[in-house]
């Protein structure tokens, strides 16, 4: 079945630097979504990519699409301690499988 | 708009008793989803609804768990009988329009927090 892996699975970060949160599906997607769920809360919708080799940015955020559609990447510049939290991909190909997150920790 | 709401937030139950969580999706969206939170295993689809249909149960561990969705404005999962294992935190989801050729945002209700002694 469809597999979606996060890595790194913990990153730990000086406040200002950046953080890349890695995302690879066993298949091509036909999209994939971006989450960020803070501790003890729930998962909030970030993004969605559509298209090969797509690139969006949120502020600090940028996102990227493969041209192949089977990976992804979120990464962060300059972090804040606002950031903190889980970051999860979810691959969509007949049905959405997430990955297991990669959390991350900022030391201010 | 309310977003999605869960009942209970919390829920400590013993060993062999039933449990039922309630989720109420957010109007207008068509597709529902369970999740099952843990460390161990992290955030796993359970089951997901589609104009109420059950679409793909795949997820659902076994036969002690079912689920329902009587009307679009509501939905339960039920365990029964409850297991230490099942411990864990349990989100629904809902989202406008959620097919095998596209999805649209997936809107996270609190969670409940299940403890199984």
């Amino acid at each position: 079945g469809q597999q979606v892996m996060q890595i790194p699975q913990y990153q730990h970060v000086q406040e200002g630097e950046d953080f890349t949160t890695y995302c690879n599906s066993s298949t091509t997607l036909s999209n994939i979504q971006w989450y960020k769920q803070r501790p003890g809360g729930h998962p909030v919708f970030l993004i969605q990519l559509v298209k090969s080799g797509e690139v969006k940015k949120q502020k600090r955020l940028t996102f990227q699409f493969g041209e192949a559609k089977k990976n992804s990447s979120l990464h962060i510049t300059a972090t804040q301690t606002t950031d903190v939290g889980t970051y999860f991909c979810a691959g969509h190909a007949g049905k959405s499988t997430f990955g297991d997150g990669t959390t991350l920790t900022v030391k201010p | 708009d309310a977003g999605v709401i869960q009942s209970p937030r919390h829920e400590v139950t013993e060993m062999g008793q039933e449990v039922t969580l309630r989720c109420k999706p957010i109007s207008g969206h068509n597709s529902l989803f369970w999740y099952r939170q843990t460390m161990m295993r992290g955030l796993e689809l359970l089951i997901y609804f589609n104009n109420n249909v059950p679409i793909d149960d795949s997820g659902m561990p076994e036969d002690r768990f079912s689920a329902k969705m009587p009307n679009a404005s509501f939905s339960t999962l039920k365990i029964q009988p409850s297991e230490p294992r099942d411990s864990a935190v349990y989100f629904c989801a809902s989202s406008l329009m959620f097919d095998r050729g596209r999805t649209d945002t997936q809107y996270f209700g609190p969670g409940t927090r299940l403890t199984v002694l």
